[in-house]
């Protein structure tokens, strides 16, 4: 079955505890990329990937890194986890970014951070 | 900057009815704009994309239109079931930009 997954789906943590979210896809995309969202701000991208070892930054990408070091997976890392990142964080995916593309996205993950 | 608005935040019809959920931006220079639906403490689902060449696209009950002159799009949904209740995200990429610009939604609930 065609997925983004992600990992893990719930997480409480504390503050500057590092932690990584993985992401992955099985649709051989290029396109990936990291979404926050909140309430009343939205869904907000943090980071995208055009390919493996192409990444840039979205709108939001203050306190996250990430890498592409394969096609299929795209992880966020907080290095430094604050309580202002507490939200949900969606991946998603593309086969490429042309107008035709649509985005998949993965379940989620409802982050906590104390 | 784009900015992405829909209107209503919310949206309550009985069933059976046909219903039109709007989103409008401000910026014309679109790539493409996408319509999603997202359940509860769900991910997002892909329903519709609209590339920047076409007028509309339908999909079984759903149709979804795009007027980039007038910077809007609006997504009808014929004879609404309540399982149709979800939030409904539109959202655009720009040229010349990698991104998705997202609307805050509009939360819509069919009445059985």
């Amino acid at each position: 079955e065609a997925q983004v997954t992600q990992n893990p789906r719930y997480l409480i943590t504390v503050t500057g505890k590092k932690l990584t979210v993985t992401c992955s896809q099985n649709m051989n995309h290029e396109y990936m990329s990291w979404y926050r969202q909140d309430p009343g701000l939205g869904l907000r991208q943090i980071y995208y990937s055009m390919n493996v070892e192409v990444t840039d930054k979205g709108d939001v990408p203050e306190g996250y890194k990430v890498s592409r070091k394969e096609k299929r997976n795209f992880p966020l890392i907080l290095e430094s986890p604050s309580p202002n990142q507490t939200s949900l964080y969606f991946c998603a995916s593309s086969l490429s970014w042309r107008g035709a593309d649509t985005q998949y996205f993965g379940p989620g993950t409802r982050l906590t951070v104390l | 900057k784009q900015e992405v608005t829909q209107i209503p935040a919310a949206l309550s019809v009985p069933e059976g009815e046909n219903l039109v959920l709007n989103c409008s931006f401000t910026d014309s220079a679109i790539y493409n704009l996408q319509w999603f639906r997202q359940d509860p403490g769900k991910g997002l689902t892909s329903l519709l994309l609209i590339q920047s060449s076409q007028r509309e696209q339908t999909s079984g009950r759903l149709n979804a239109s795009l007027d980039k002159s007038s910077g809007r799009s609006t997504l009808y949904i014929a004879a609404s079931q309540p399982g149709d209740s979800a939030t409904y995200l539109c959202a655009l990429s720009g040229a010349g930009s990698y991104q998705l610009t997202f609307g805050k939604g509009t939360k819509l609930s069919v009445i059985p």
